[in-house]
């Protein structure tokens, strides 16, 4: 498969374990955010996303974390698996003025 | 499966050479959104069309243009290719502004 981002971040962690990958937004009036995961020689997977009136928001093993205050955004997977490995994207939007803008993503790899 | 068809999955081609890259939105997608990702980048928004009319441009050069046609599929024409335009090219669409973005599978640009 194809190598995305030789350089990136990487997380490690045991099958099983929860895993936290972190994002840090830069554009103060960004109002919206998304979590990608991309697999080798796949396009970007939509995740979940939260909106800034928000600051907390779960879905299926996943928890996305909003801290608006110091300009944070968390990616929680309880009990990683295997098939979470991947990269993993963050991205933001400022409603109506600009389309996502991604960050540079954190490689997940699980350990079985 | 997100829906976007991007056709090819891969291109060769020489320097100085001109290719299109073509995209078919998920049904219902009004918006179509260009994306390039090589190593060192990241993913980088090019531009975005909404029902057939450019919407949004982001860091594309003049030797790229794009258009969206009456059936809401989108070509990407890369001319006067030089080696740093290797990268993958992602098409994405949307329902509406600030919506999750379905990304395709890509397609693989080598310049040699």
């Amino acid at each position: 498969g194809e190598s995305v981002g030789l350089h990136l971040p990487t997380l490690s962690v045991q099958e099983g374990d929860n895993s936290i990958i972190n994002c840090a937004y830069s554009n103060s009036a960004s109002d919206y955010f998304i979590w990608y995961k991309q697999e080798s020689g796949k396009g970007p997977q939509f995740i979940i996303d939260i909106r800034s009136n928000m600051d907390k928001r779960q879905g299926q093993r996943v928890t996305v974390l909003l801290n608006k205050t110091v300009k944070h955004l968390s990616l929680q997977i309880a009990a990683t698996q295997p098939g979470d490995s991947a990269v993993y994207f963050c991205a933001e939007s400022d409603s109506g003025n600009t389309p996502l803008v991604f960050g540079k993503g954190t490689r997940l790899s699980v350990i079985a | 499966d997100s829906g976007v068809t991007q056709t090819p999955k891969h291109l060769i081609t020489a320097t100085g050479q001109r290719v299109t890259l073509r995209c078919s939105p998920r049904s219902g997608d009004l918006s179509v959104y260009w994306y390039q990702q090589s190593l060192d980048q990241g993913l980088q928004f090019l531009i975005q069309y909404y029902n057939g009319e450019e919407r949004a441009k982001g860091n594309i050069l003049e030797r790229f243009s794009a258009q969206q046609f009456p059936d809401l599929h989108s070509e990407l024409n890369l001319s006067s290719l030089e080696l740093g335009d290797s990268a993958l090219y992602f098409c994405a669409s949307s329902e509406q502004y600030n919506s999750p973005l379905h990304f395709g599978n890509g397609t693989r640009l080598t310049v040699t």
